[in-house]
Parts: C-alpha cells; structure tokens; sequence
C-alpha cells in the first residue's frame, strides 16, 4: 500500500467556486505534513505545512484528521492562476524523515 | 535569489553512458536530496544528505551515487545509463534533517536515456 494516496482528479471548477482535496496517508505514526504546488514542468512549491489545529493562509486552509488518517486542503475564490496540480506530503521517523509524496491532484480553474 | 540550482536542465544520452547531476544551494541548508519524478509515480528519493559529510540511500538508489562535495553541493551520477533511468530529477534542501522540515526544490533536470 503507498503511503500516501491522492484523487489524481483532473478537478475543473469555475473561477470563484470552493474546491477541496483530501490526501490519505497509510501509517498512523506520519507526524509531518505539507501541500505542494507544481505546475506543468515545474518544480515543487511549498504551499503550507499542515498542523494539528489546522491552519490557514488567505485563501488556502489545510486540516489534519489524525482519527481518519487524511490531510485535507480546501481552496476559496478560485483564481485562474490556482491551476496546477497540488501535491500532498507525509512524514515521519517511521520513514527516517523521508518524505512520501502522493502522485497529485491536477486543478483547472475555469474562466 | 538562486535558492537551488541545478544543471544541466537537460540531457539526452545513450545506454550505458554515464554522467552527473550537479546541484548547488545558496540556503546554507545543512540537508540535500536527491528525487526522480516519473508519471504516475510520485516524487521518490534516490539518496540524502543529512549533513555535509554523510550521504545515505533513498527508496530507489539502485543504479545511482552520489557525492556531498561541500555544505553547498550534492551532485548525483549515473555510472551506466538504463532507460529506466528516464526521468525528471530534482535536487532539494531544507535547513536541517527532519520530518518538520520543508524542503525547497531546484527546477529539475530532464533526463532521457535511448
């Protein structure tokens, strides 16, 4: 089983609409947690790293739910600049600090 | 700011040639890595470097090495080329080894092997 699994989507959503991704990661003992950005031929971007409490940034918040095992990012007010594809990370000392990536979820904001 | 840089951006070469990646940080980041991105795949890592002065294997190291020549750069080489080996490489840094540490990532090398 991989240690992290995304909904590789594709996800079209309209400018200005909400849309959620939800990352699932396999062991309980992952301690670390981020969202990536990447766009096409890019590199990797850190968005944000995942906290317990939750956190947010503007548009963007991401929420832990260690009980289920899945890391959630949820996107308000849709630019068409948001298009990329958003990749989830997990970590822990079960992995020696590796981090595991999930293959990504691709976004297209629609005008 | 340069951040990670990483040459060249891209190569083509035939079976059984070899060559290196070479990946340099102006961060001064104590941590390097080396990833391949295939589709479908996911980012894997090939090899890391905790520190300067130590390398150890990733989840795909077969068919690769690596050096850390120095605090700033973590070069990676293929000694004889597979087509397997066809990819986009990336380099990456974070401050120090650790799960809650945020890697930053260099643009990539795209390799392809004939």
């Amino acid at each position: 089983r991989k240690e992290v699994e995304q909904d590789p989507g594709p996800f079209n959503v309209p400018e200005g609409a909400t849309v959620a991704f939800n990352c699932t990661y396999s062991n309980s003992a992952s301690q670390s947690f981020f969202w990536y950005r990447q766009d096409c031929r890019k590199e990797p971007k850190l968005l944000m790293s995942v906290y317990s409490s939750g956190n947010e940034d503007g548009r963007f918040t991401a929420q832990l739910n260690r009980a289920s095992q899945y890391i959630s990012l949820l996107i308000r007010d849709s630019k068409l600049s948001d298009s990329a594809t958003y990749l989830c990370v997990a970590s822990g000392f079960h992995t020696g600090n590796q981090f595991y990536f999930g293959t990504g979820t691709s976004l297209t904001v629609i005008p | 700011n340069a951040g990670v840089t990483q040459t060249p951006k891209f190569q083509v070469l035939k079976t059984g040639q070899s060559m290196t990646l070479q990946c340099a940080q102006d961060m001064n980041h104590n941590s390097m890595y080396w990833y391949r991105q295939d589709p479908g795949m996911g980012l894997r890592l090939i090899y890391y470097s905790a520190s300067e002065g130590t390398t150890d294997k990733g989840e795909v190291p077969n068919g690769y090495n690596v050096s850390r020549l120095n605090k700033r750069e973590f070069s990676l080489r293929l000694e004889s080329a597979a087509p397997s080996q066809t990819s986009v490489y990336f380099c990456a840094s974070s401050e120090f080894e650790g799960s809650n540490q945020p890697q930053h990532f260099g643009d990539g090398t795209r390799l392809s092997i004939l």
